[in-house]
């Protein structure tokens, strides 16, 4: 089946500093990816849909600054966390729908980032 | 009102037993319906897709009440490891935007 590999699973970083995660589609291309946050006990949030060749779409209440989005090919797509601090904490997680889904339905996901700010 | 809407739970319950969860929708113009099984720190799995006329896999039973904007789960003779936060799953209508539930814990005990 197709399988996301998101990478790193962990993450431990100093406030301040900028963290990086990747998620890419290992067999299928991608032009859409989703880029969610989940904190404890709480359901996933979208943060942001990651569009191939153009800009991201970000939910209300998500800053772009903050939460640099890039999907530069069909396979890959990055989150960085910019001046990270203890608050953003939490499990990124990216999903992907292949191209070829024309019923737009199934979601494959990464197997998530966490992050943990100190 | 949320979007789509779970009793977090949990539930807690013995092998054996059937449990039912339940998920409201806000959006009526949604238009696909999808539970997926968490388990702690993992990423999200897909256990079914919920069609108009119910669909069932083995000891799960999934429906669509679309005139009462939810949908339903039912997990017929529970298992330990069953044991997971089940999460509803809609794709706004037009979008195909997925709006995940908080999700509801299944706890099943021995």
């Amino acid at each position: 089946g197709a399988v996301v590999s998101q990478h790193p699973s962990r993450v431990i970083c100093k406030s301040g500093t900028s963290v990086k995660i990747e998620c890419r589609s290992l067999d299928f291309q991608a032009t859409t990816m989703f880029w969610y946050r989940q904190f404890p006990k709480k359901s996933l949030m979208l943060m942001a849909t990651s569009n191939e060749g153009s800009k991201a779409t970000y939910e209300q209440g998500v800053e772009k600054d903050k939460f640099l989005i890039n999907h530069a090919s069909l396979t890959l797509s990055t989150l960085t966390v910019t001046s990270a601090h203890p608050e953003d904490s939490s499990f990124y997680i990216c999903s992907a729908r292949d191209l070829r889904d024309t019923t737009n339905e199934k979601l494959f996901f990464g197997s998530g980032t966490q992050l943990s700010v100190l | 009102r949320k979007e789509v809407e779970q009793d977090p739970g949990p539930f807690n319950v013995p092998e054996g037993a059937t449990v039912a969860f339940n998920c409201t929708y806000s959006n009526s113009a949604s238009q696909s319906f999808f539970w997926y099984r968490q388990d702690c720190r993992k990423e999200p799995k897909l256990l079914m897709s919920v069609y108009s006329s119910g669909n069932e896999d083995g000891r799960f039973t999934a429906q669509l009440n679309r005139a009462s904007q939810y949908i339903s789960l039912l997990i017929r003779d529970s298992k330990l490891s069953d044991s997971a936060t089940y999460l509803c799953v809609v794709n706004k209508g037009g979008s195909y935007i997925p709006t995940f539930g908080r999700g509801t814990s299944l706890i099943v005990h021995p």
